[in-house]
């Protein structure tokens, strides 16, 4: 299967301050990137979609002006917590879609990073 | 819409026991189907898929098995270990630019 790394894995801040997670496709380009939130023992919750070289589309009650997201090539996307708060504390996930790879019948998968655990002071 | 329900955690087993989980899902058109993995503090892993009806994915003695007359997509197990424990997604996508999770089912198996 496909490889995507996230960075930092975790990142404690102090609050009013910018924090950027970066996420990347190891071993295929990826056209469509996904960032999601995880509260505790709960489901995912999408937060933006990014397409590389356009502006990402936000789900309904995301802040794009806190939430930037930058996806500048076809293996790399970002997200950046601007002037982060305490309530912004969460795990992070991105993922990222490729077209059916060898062996795989040619679905669109999605693949899904380890996860950034931010923890604002 | 699209949406996939699954079976309410937790769900809490003995080691070697049988596992099933519970999926069914709503979908317009044609879903490809999927289970994913999540364990303490890390993201999802894709478990396994099925792109069409009939189709039975598996992996790691998981398998699911493509219902389209029921609309479901359950993941089985025939002897759960206690690093099974972890949470399950199940999802659908459809070809669009979203894939739909459902709730996630935690599972704890007990040695």
């Amino acid at each position: 299967g496909a490889v995507v790394s996230q960075h930092p894995s975790w990142v404690i801040c102090k609050s009013g301050t910018s924090v950027k997670i970066e996420c990347r496709s190891l071993d295929f380009q990826a056209t469509t990137m996904f960032w999601y939130r995880q509260f505790p023992k709960q489901s995912l919750m999408l937060m933006a979609t990014s397409n590389e070289g356009s502006k990402a589309t936000y789900e309904q009650g995301v802040e794009k002006d806190k939430f930037l997201i930058n996806h500048a090539s076809l293996t790399l996307s970002t997200l950046t917590v601007t002037s982060a708060h305490p309530e912004d504390s969460s795990f992070y996930i991105c993922s990222a879609r490729t077209a059916g790879l060898a062996g795989e019948g040619g679905t669109d998968t999605q693949y899904f990073g380890p996860g950034t655990r931010l923890t604002v002071l | 819409g699209n949406s996939v329900t699954q079976m309410e955690g937790p769900v809490t087993l003995s080691e070697e026991a049988f596992l099933t989980i519970n999926c069914t899902y709503t979908a317009t058109g044609y879903p490809s189907l999927f289970w994913y993995v999540q364990y303490p503090g890390e993201g999802l892993q894709l478990l396994l898929k099925a792109t069409k009806a009939d189709d039975k994915g598996s992996n790691k003695g998981f398998e699911a098995t493509y219902r389209k007359e029921t609309t479901s997509f359950h993941l089985e197990k025939g002897s759960v270990q206690v690093s099974d424990s972890a949470v399950y997604f199940c999802a659908l996508y459809t070809g669009g630019f979203k894939t739909i999770f459902g709730a996630g089912t935690r599972l704890f198996v007990k040695a």
